[in-house]
Formats: structure tokens, sequence, C-alpha cells
């Protein structure tokens, strides 16, 4: 199984602020790979899929970059909608994976 | 609109069989660059992936339950199904069921159920 690993686990930060989350693979996964936001009681969202592609409807303050083994989720200025908790996951191979998730805070 | 919406027992006991369904609305099975899946997420934990099956039938699963698990298609009512045997607490999460689209470049959950409670206790 391909390993996902997100840091940091959480964070706190202020609105405006340019918030980064990294998420690396146990190997290489080309660029399948996706980025969720999960609010409380809520079902994960697509927001990024492989690795840099922005799912219809996401705002563009939200990007994701790179490929191979390291992969980032960047919100260009954070809003108050943006605390959440978000998840990496790989489409490279079976069994799908996911990281265990960032949560974003507010500071 | 696409709607996804699961149905379940919420309250089992240990050794019992958990049988989910997911009924699909706004949506055709038909479609080859669809898959149907289950994804359940323990309490205050990350999300882990149990399987996915093709309109057609063709299924594959999470080998960490791959004895315990069969999901199944019915196209005439429109919804799949998640049967896991066995169940102990450790089977305790929220269960999502979500369309996972697939193409030559990304393979993506797009759309999500609101998800069900199983607790799983004696």
């Amino acid at each position: 199984d391909i390993q996902m690993t997100q840091s940091p686990s959480s964070l706190s930060a202020s609105v405006g602020d340019r918030v980064t989350i990294t998420c690396r693979a146990s190997q290489s996964i080309s660029s399948y790979l996706n980025w969720y936001q999960q609010k409380p009681g809520k079902a994960p969202n697509l927001l990024i899929y492989a690795g840099s592609s922005l799912q219809n409807g996401v705002s563009s303050r939200f990007s994701g970059s790179g490929s191979g083994t390291d992969f980032t989720l960047t919100i260009s200025s954070l809003q108050p909608e943006d605390f959440a908790t978000y998840y990496c996951q790989e489409s490279y191979s079976s069994p799908r994976t996911f990281g265990q998730g960032t949560k974003v805070e507010i500071k | 609109q696409l709607q996804l919406q699961e149905s379940g027992p919420g309250l089992m006991k240990p050794s019992e069989t958990l049988s989910l369904i997911c009924s699909v609305s706004g949506a055709s099975f038909s479609s080859h660059n669809h898959y149907w899946g289950w994804i359940r997420q323990p309490p205050g934990k990350g999300l882990d992936w149990i399987g996915s099956i093709s309109s057609g039938g063709n299924t594959y699963y999470n080998p960490s339950l791959k004895n315990r698990v069969r999901i199944s298609v019915d196209t005439s009512k429109n919804h799949f199904s998640l049967n896991l045997n066995s169940v102990t607490a450790a089977d305790t999460a929220l269960y999502y069921c979500a369309r996972q689209t697939i193409n030559s470049r990304w393979d993506v959950f797009d759309a999500w159920g609101q998800g069900t409670v199983v607790t799983v206790s004696s």
C-alpha cells in the first residue's frame, strides 16, 4: 500500500493568511493526487484533482502543485469558510489511500 | 443534480453482518467512466476507502477488508450496496458512499452522500 503523510497535522492561521499543506507519498504516484476539504458534520468535498486541476465551482484561492512524491495544497488568502480539515488522496494504485488530514483552525 | 443517500441499521452487535444501501438519483449507472465506492471514517479519525464497483459489477476492495466485504449494484433500482460481515467495534464509523470518476488522467471521488453512522456494540 502507498502511505500518504500530511504535514502539519494541524495549524492555526488568521483570515487573510497564506496557508500551505504538504502531502508526501511513500512512492512515486506521478500526478495522481487529489485534495478534499471536510467541514464538521459534512462529507468531504473535492477541491483539486490530478495534482493541480481545480474542481469546478471551487474558489481559485485554492491551488495544488507537485508530482512524484511531494505535493502541496495552498490557500492564497484564508477565508472564514476555509476553516476545515483537508485530506490528500492518491489514485495511483489500489487500495486508494488518504492522508491523515490537516486541521486548519482559527488563530 | 446527482444525489447519493446512504441507509443502514445504525446500531449493530458484534459478529453481525452490516448491510448498507446507497441510493443514487440524478445520474445514470451505465457510464463507463464511473465507479461507485464506499469510504468510512472512524470517530475522530481520517478516511478509509473500503471498495468500489462499476455499473457492470466489476469490483475492487481494500485488502484489509477483502475477506469480509462485498459490494454489489442493482441498476434497476439505481442503488449499490455494501455488505461487511463479522463486524467488531473497530468497524464503528461514519460510512459514506461516493461516485468515483475515472479516466486516464484522474480518478476522484467527486460526489458524496451525507454519510450514515454505524455503531457496533454489545
